[in-house]
């Protein structure tokens, strides 16, 4: 199993650009989320999902949209990058109640 | 009051001591308790998991939980510079499943 893959590694975008973090799991896991962690600090949830077509917000979710056609893959997308958007971010799986596997992060820069 | 309390640290270890991280959460009817590991730059990676109040051991590793005091804390035996990291530790808080709660982490600084 590949676990948790996540592309691209790195992106730097310009103020006002568009872009979609991708994130697939081959694991079958129905939860899936989004995190963003800011040099130095903890993980913020952005959004998750519990299965295929269910999407909530986590504490942090302006600027950012997902969508979870498949059990395997939940996008991340950011409209109109902002320089606060500056940050990496984690995707991650898990089956309820159960450990949660990270993917290896995406480093996004925005100027 | 936050859901998952840690001391950000850091914690400076001697190499071969032992390493005791500590872990506060908010919610008595949590179940699913979990420590990670994180090196800078990497993304987290599953230490250990705990689900009954206890031990858990495994290799250097020793997750201890206690419900009614409603904490969870990580010993490290042996530390060696390696184990120098940041530890995160994440609960399921209360009885729903869909999502993990984690502490701000606990930076460790294991020193030859």
């Amino acid at each position: 199993n590949a676990g948790v893959t996540q592309t691209p590694k790195f992106r730097i975008l310009k103020i006002g650009q568009s872009m979609t973090l991708q994130c697939t799991q081959d694991m079958n896991h129905n939860y899936m989320y989004w995190y963003r962690q800011d040099p130095g600090m903890g993980l913020k949830l952005i959004y998750y999902s519990v299965g295929a077509g269910i999407t909530d917000k986590g504490e942090v979710p302006n600027g950012y949209n997902v969508s979870r056609s498949t059990t395997e893959d939940f996008p991340l997308r950011l409209e109109l990058a902002a320089p606060s958007q500056t940050s990496v971010y984690f995707c991650a799986s898990r089956v309820e109640r159960g450990e949660q596997f990270f993917g290896p992060g995406t480093r996004l820069t925005v100027l | 009051q936050k859901e998952v309390e840690q001391n950000s640290g850091p914690l400076s270890v001697p190499e071969g001591a032992i390493a005791s991280l500590n872990c506060t959460y908010s919610d008595r009817v949590s179940q699913s308790f979990f420590w990670y590991r994180q090196y800078s730059g990497k993304s987290p990676e599953l230490i250990m998991s705990i689900y009954s109040n206890g031990d858990k051991e495994d290799g250097r590793f020793t997750a201890q939980l206690n419900k009614a005091s409603q904490y969870v804390s990580l010993l490290i035996r042996d530390s060696q510079p390696s184990d120098s990291a940041t530890y995160l530790c994440a609960v399921n808080i209360g009885t729903a499943g869909n999502k993990l709660t984690f502490g701000g982490g606990t930076r460790v600084l294991v020193k030859p």
